[in-house]
């Protein structure tokens, strides 16, 4: 059974660094891309970028660019997202979701994280 | 950036109606649609890719069509179950981009 699982819900402050995790079990974790989407409280889904297992290659939506990090770890079939200094308006749900990609073409994602709650307060 | 734009943004209907949401892209994005369903509380699901194309295990009740700037998503007789929220989103260009939803709920 493919499986995501996404790290708990994490409380931080401003400032501070914060590493979510998202774990695929169920299929063979290079062959497909991970994707991680931004859901802020009562608004719509926001693409933030997405990752290439196999060798780490990533693609930023220009919004996230900058101030959040992808990464892998395919020793362990882990996807993470990062920051180094959160914002108040980093607040939201944060979703990952793997994604098929064949022979150059994306067939989108089709299963999903549970998502993981980040709240920043000061 | 391509902007999808969803209609309506919400909509009320009963048990058993056909229902139809739209999504426009623009600029052409050829077939590369995919739609999602998120009940309030839970993970997105995913419905449809390459926007006619069903995800494994949905049932047939829906169905996706279009292609270039516009898109359909219908849902053939609408169950307690269907009640939610309704995402498109293009993956042609990065950055890839949702619409802004459309909800559904009971009349």
């Amino acid at each position: 059974e493919v499986q995501l699982v996404q790290s708990g819900a994490e409380v931080k402050k401003p400032g501070e660094s914060l590493r979510i995790s998202c774990k695929g079990s169920g299929y063979s974790f290079t062959n497909y891309w991970i994707t991680w989407v931004r859901q802020m409280p009562g608004k719509g889904l926001e693409w933030m970028g997405r990752i290439d297992p196999s060798d780490s290659y990533t693609n930023y939506s220009p919004a996230f660019q900058g101030h959040v990090s992808i990464s892998v770890d395919e020793s362990i079939s882990t996807a993470y997202l990062q920051w180094s200094s959160l914002k108040a308006s980093d607040t939201a749900m944060y979703y990952c979701a793997r994604e098929v990609e064949a022979a150059g073409t994306v067939y989108g994602a089709d299963y999903w994280g549970q998502g993981t709650l980040v709240t920043v307060s000061s | 950036d391509i902007q999808m734009t969803q209609s309506p943004s919400s909509l009320s209907a009963s048990v058993g109606d056909r229902v139809t949401i739209t999504c426009r892209a623009s600029q052409g994005i050829s077939n590369y649609l995919a739609w999602f369903q998120q009940k309030p509380g839970k993970a997105p699901k995913s419905l449809i890719y390459a926007a006619s194309s069903l995800q494994s295990g949905v049932p047939s009740k829906f169905s996706g069509s279009g292609s270039g700037t516009d898109f359909t998503l219908t849902i053939s007789s609408l169950q307690p179950e269907d009640f939610a929220t309704y995402y498109c989103q293009q993956y042609n260009s990065y950055p890839w981009t949702f619409g802004q939803g459309t909800k559904v709920e009971i009349k």
